[in-house]
């Protein structure tokens, strides 16, 4: 079946540091591949998407490539800041049935001063 | 703009007691789907709906019931609520994937914190 498996958190960071969050998907077919960010006491937002393979999705400073030989869609960014503190989710949307969404369990990030 | 509007916010009802969350979208989204979140288990589909007149089951459809007699709304009935269905629920909306456009994204609500004591 179909599953997305996120690196467990909470991620501690200091300002201006690197940024990965490991995410694998299992599916048939060729899924599009999501990142969610999930603010405090909001709903989840599209950070970024890649629909087929070797694509690369960028917004805010974050990018993640859809990698297809290593099933994988890791999160980057090359220096996060305090207002990137949030939890992210990797999500994939199935490609064959009916149109549904998967998500992972999420990464909370905090990023210190 | 208002997007995806959930009410309410919070919640606390007794064990047995029965209420509907509601959801509303003004995108005239034609799929709308409800979530729980729970700690460590991530977002967890309970049910969706890919048009008026139209709904599914999704991972977690246990004890919740819905309907869609129009496209704008998406309510979430809790039968008999019980101490597991604590939880924040999440209703999220998209485009028709008509055409078979699997890649457009969801829009969602803030959210409802429901607790059952």
């Amino acid at each position: 079946g179909n599953s997305v498996t996120q690196m467990e958190g909470p991620v501690t960071l200091s300002e201006e540091a690197f940024l990965t969050i490991n995410c694998t998907y299992t599916a048939t077919g060729y899924p599009s591949l999501f990142w969610y960010v999930q603010y405090p006491g909001e709903g989840l937002q599209l950070l970024l998407k890649a629909t087929k393979a070797d694509d690369k999705g960028s917004n805010k400073g974050f990018e993640a490539t859809y990698r297809k030989e290593t099933t994988s869609f890791h999160l980057e960014k090359g220096s996060v800041q305090v207002s990137d503190s949030a939890v992210y989710f990797c999500a994939l949307s199935t490609t064959s049935g009916t149109y549904k969404y998967i998500f992972g369990t999420g990464t909370r990030l905090k990023v210190l001063a | 703009n208002a997007g995806v509007t959930q009410t309410p916010k919070f919640q606390v009802l007794k064990t047995g007691q029965s209420m509907t969350l509601q959801c509303a979208q003004d995108m005239n989204h034609e799929y709308m789907s409800w979530y729980r979140q729970d700690p460590g288990m991530g977002l967890r589909l309970i049910h969706y709906s890919v048009g008026a007149g139209i709904t599914d089951q999704g991972e977690v459809p246990n004890g919740y019931n819905v309907s869609r007699s129009t496209t704008e709304d998406f309510p979430l009935r809790l039968l008999s609520a019980a101490p597991s269905q604590t939880s924040v629920y999440f209703c999220a909306s998209s485009y028709s994937i008509v055409g078979g456009d699997r890649s457009r994204k969801l829009f969602f609500g803030s959210g409802t914190q429901l607790s059952v004591l």
